[in-house]
């Protein structure tokens, strides 16, 4: 897998849009990139992936830049529930692990 | 929204002993996962389980750590002799295929001591 590397901590005002950056740039053509978060010591929720496209769902957007090394996840209106640790992971379908890092922590600010 | 769900939410045991933690997938995901976290560090891979055999394993999983999915239901975790470094969050994930995300439960604390 691709190392990706992300700011260990960001704040965000609630109702505020918060952009979570995310650096790949050692990334191969097969892998995807993928956001997962975890709040608190819950088990790691899956938000959205990518290869090439933005792509968007009811959580989020993510913006992947053209070259493909680097990626923003887009929460669009962040409220307190979305404090969590955010992570990147840049994987190959063909792979069975995900590699998590020490991801983002996020703390949406009232 | 369908859940993976696993039992129990928390387990103590004594060293040396041995522990089976339950996971019961998604119904219609084909891949299974363990994962471990322990208390502030990393989420580490363990296994993944596909088509009734394990595909890969990580370092941690050695020969003290099992996988089966005896019944088509349920996907265990078994820990023959417990050691205290093996207390940590236990989680277990499904996917339906690999171009899509997994679906994690909301794991068991195992604590050894």
């Amino acid at each position: 897998d691709a190392k990706t590397t992300q700011p260990p901590s960001m704040d965000c005002a609630e109702g505020r849009a918060a952009n979570l950056p995310c650096n790949h740039s050692t990334i191969s053509g097969n892998e995807y990139v993928y956001w997962y978060r975890q709040i608190h010591s819950q088990g790691p929720q899956y938000i959205i992936h990518g290869l090439k496209n933005n792509e968007t769902n009811e959580m989020a957007s993510l913006i992947i830049t053209e070259d493909r090394k680097s990626s923003t996840l887009i929460l669009p209106h962040a409220t307190l529930r979305d404090t969590a640790v955010y992570y990147c992971i840049a994987g190959d379908t063909g792979r069975r692990a995900l590699t998590f890092g020490s991801g983002t922590r996020l703390q949406v600010q009232p | 929204e369908p859940e993976v769900t696993q039992t129990p939410s928390h387990q103590v045991t004594q060293m040396g002993q041995e522990v089976i933690l339950r996971c019961v997938p998604i119904s219609n995901h084909l891949y299974f996962y363990w994962y471990r976290q322990i208390l502030g560090q990393k989420v580490e891979f363990l296994v993944s389980f596909y088509n009734n055999e394990i595909s890969e394993k990580s370092e941690i999983f050695d020969d003290q750590f099992s996988v089966e999915r005896p019944d088509g239901s349920n996907f265990t975790l078994k820990i023959r002799s417990t050691k205290l470094e093996d207390s940590a969050m236990y989680f277990c994930a499904s996917t339906q295929g690999l171009q899509y995300g997994y679906t994690f439960g909301s794991g068991t604390r195992l604590t050894v001591v």
